[in-house]
């Protein structure tokens, strides 16, 4: 049981790239989300999907799109990379019954 | 939406001593509390919740009280370990799982 997996770990990208964030658990868990964490602003909710082929925004949701086609997987997609989407993501996920939120380790972002 | 503020943003304190974490939220309607912690190139991890209809829950050394009509909740660890140190976040939510609101993090450092 691996739980939250998150890849890749690190990415570096320019400016107007393209990439996805790869997020997959194997719990059965329902409710999938993506969180950006930067200094000083703690956790924030970028988007969030309670089952397959539901998704939703959360509070910070321009410049990324979201999809899920399995219960498994919940990626996260950059269309066009900008400096200020540097920050740690973190994939977490969690039963729709209730808590915990189970998060990954996380996948840190520089865009130069 | 729910707004969580948290203080400190920092906390030294010596091996054996308590450390105690501080949070407000705005929304009323919240009911769920959890606090996660995480420690370097690691995920957030879940270490107490509480829920609205509870003023206070312990777990060993880890205690967790609520104050809901000043809608406050605090963080406190006794008898500090080095292994404590790590960055405490606390969050609220209406249900416990979606739209998860988290303060800014406080960085625990216990000194042996």
């Amino acid at each position: 049981n691996a739980g939250v997996t998150q890849t890749p770990k690190f990415q570096v990208l320019k400016t107007g790239q393209s990439m996805t964030l790869q997020c997959a658990q194997d719990m059965n868990h329902e409710y999938m989300s993506w969180y950006r964490q930067d200094p000083g602003m703690g956790l924030r909710l970028i988007h969030y999907s309670v089952g397959a082929g539901i998704t939703d925004q959360g509070e910070v949701p321009n410049g990324y799109n979201v999809s899920r086609s399995t219960t498994e997987d919940f990626p996260l997609r950059l269309l066009s990379a900008a400096p200020s989407q540097t920050s740690v993501y973190f994939c977490a996920s969690s039963q729709l019954q209730g808590p915990p939120l189970h998060f990954g380790n996380g996948t840190r972002l520089t865009v130069t | 939406g729910e707004n969580v503020e948290q203080h400190p943003s920092t906390l030294s304190v010596q091996e054996g001593d308590s450390a105690v974490i501080k949070c407000t939220y705005s929304d009323s309607a919240s009911n769920y509390f959890p606090w996660y912690k995480q420690e370097l190139g690691k995920g957030p991890q879940l270490i107490i919740d509480i829920r609205s209809n509870v003023g206070e829950k312990k777990d060993q050394r880890i205690a967790v009280t609520l104050n809901k009509t000043a809608k406050h909740f605090s963080l406190h660890i006794t008898e500090t370990q080095p292994e404590d140190s790590a960055v405490y976040f606390c969050a609220a939510s209406i249900g416990g799982y979606q739209k998860v609101t988290f303060g800014i993090g406080t960085k625990l450092q216990v000194i042996p």
